[in-house]
């Protein structure tokens, strides 16, 4: 069965520095990766996506995220962060094995950008 | 124009009620699927439809009855509520999950408060 991991529960970064929000993942097939963003009290919106191809993959508002397939990650990051930035972000994994199309959510990461 | 809907964005109620919340989409999507998030906001899949048919049927108490009437709209019915069924729900959609890895489109969210 696929599973995702977000270790850190709250990420501290500074205005104008690179952030980086971890996640990893396990699957038996191929992975299909996502990256959500949650403000408060609101649904969550779609960041980027990895299906195939390049490694490296860009999102909305700057983000972008890679894709290891030997450390089984799918690291987001943006070079600059801003105060805006904060909020929930989820990494979610859909295994190309599965017949039931589930897609799973890590357990989210709160990213606090101060100014 | 909201792509995913959801209503009632919030539902307070008593232990023993029944509740239900609408969801309906306008992106022409085939899948829709309800989420629900606990209060340490992990996120867990409840149910899955694909084109009016239920695909993915997780774990959930049978008090939890999906229904979809057409492929943009699905409802949640909640029979005998408990405690335990305070959380934020989410509805969203996908394109049909059996052949392309989507990303999923979320509505705003129904918190429901049991007391």
């Amino acid at each position: 069965a696929q599973s995702v991991a977000q270790p850190e529960d709250q990420v501290n970064v500074a205005e104008g520095n690179p952030l980086t929000v971890k996640c990893t993942y396990s699957v038996s097939g191929n992975p299909y990766l996502f990256w959500y963003v949650q403000y408060p009290n609101r649904g969550l919106q779609f960041l980027l996506k990895y299906i195939t191809g390049d490694n490296l993959v860009k999102g909305s508002y700057g983000f972008e995220a890679e894709f290891n397939k030997s450390q089984t990650s799918f690291h987001l990051k943006k070079p600059s962060a801003l105060v805006s930035d904060s909020a929930l972000y989820f990494c979610a994994v859909r295994d190309s094995a599965e017949s039931s199309y589930k897609l799973i959510f890590g357990s989210g990461t709160r990213l606090l950008v101060r100014p | 124009d909201t792509a995913v809907s959801q209503t009632p964005k919030y539902l307070v109620t008593q232990m023993g009620n029944d509740k239900s919340i609408k969801c309906e989409q306008n992106l022409g999507h085939d899948t829709m699927y309800w989420y629900k998030q606990d209060s340490k906001k992990f996120l867990k899949i409840m149910f899955s439809y694909n084109n009016k048919e239920l695909i993915i049927n997780e774990t959930v108490p049978n008090r939890f009855s999906p229904k979809s009437p057409d492929k943009a709209h699905l409802n949640l019915h909640i029979n005998s509520l408990e405690l335990g069924d305070s959380a934020v729900y989410f509805c969203a959609s996908s394109q049909a999950a059996s052949y392309f890895p989507g990303e999923l489109f979320f509505g705003e969210g129904s918190r429901l408060t049991v007391l």
